[in-house]
């Protein structure tokens, strides 16, 4: 299964927006990009994912590069609440978990 | 809809103790997972199963066993616990492979003296 590559950790400011950067250069044609999100002591959390085109939902924003080979996930206004590790999941046949970018976020 | 429950919580074992991690889906999918996350560590499969009485081996299967008899549970069983397997695990199930979100159960955090 191919692997992704993040940033390790980011800061952010409360309110302002966050983009967090994934290279995924081995993607294949139909892989899906997932994006999970890890509060302290609680199981992972389904933010967004998609294929092809940008998807919105109410979490989340997902830019996809044109090529596929990297994608970012947009928080539009940070709050305390999202300081999370943020997994970016190159989805072919299983998830492969990478280390995460862990995000602070301060008010 | 609960959603995903795994017991129990938390639990102690000694080495070469057994035990049966319970996981529960009422969602009907038919995909159903298994992962462990190490402290500071993104979470490994462990073992997957994609329908009632089919199961698979994932990244790192050694140690444990899985059966899946129904399509709501997928029991995790450890046999001769190692301190190795000291650990979170996570169960996870989805509806479609790849094309649809991973629902994650809180965990079981286990220790092995």
């Amino acid at each position: 299964d191919a692997k992704t590559t993040q940033p390790n950790s980011m800061e952010s400011n409360e309110e302002e927006p966050v983009h967090l950067p994934c290279n995924h250069s081995t993607i294949s044609g139909t892989d899906y990009i997932h994006w999970y999100r890890q509060l302290p002591s609680q199981g992972p959390e389904y933010v967004i994912h998609g294929l092809t085109s940008n998807v919105n939902n109410r979490m989340a924003s997902l830019a996809i590069a044109e090529d596929r080979k990297s994608s970012t996930l947009i928080l539009h206004r940070a709050t305390l609440r999202d300081a999370a590790v943020y997994y970016c999941i190159n989805y072919g046949q299983n998830f492969v978990f990478g280390p995460g970018t862990r995000l602070s976020v301060l008010p | 809809n609960a959603g995903v429950t795994q017991t129990p919580k938390f639990r102690i074992l000694k080495i070469g103790q057994s035990m049966t991690l319970q996981c529960t889906q009422d969602m009907n999918h038919n995909y159903m997972y298994w992962y462990r996350q190490d402290p500071g560590m993104g979470l490994k499969l462990i073992y997957y199963s994609v329908g009632a009485g089919i199961t698979d081996k994932g990244e790192v299967p050694n140690g444990y066993n899985v059966s899946r008899s129904t399509t709501e549970d997928f029991p995790l069983r450890l046999e001769l616990a190692a301190p190795s397997q000291t650990s979170v695990y996570f169960c996870a199930s989805t509806e479609q492979r790849v094309r649809d979100e991973q629902f994650f159960g809180p965990g079981t955090r286990l220790t092995v003296l």
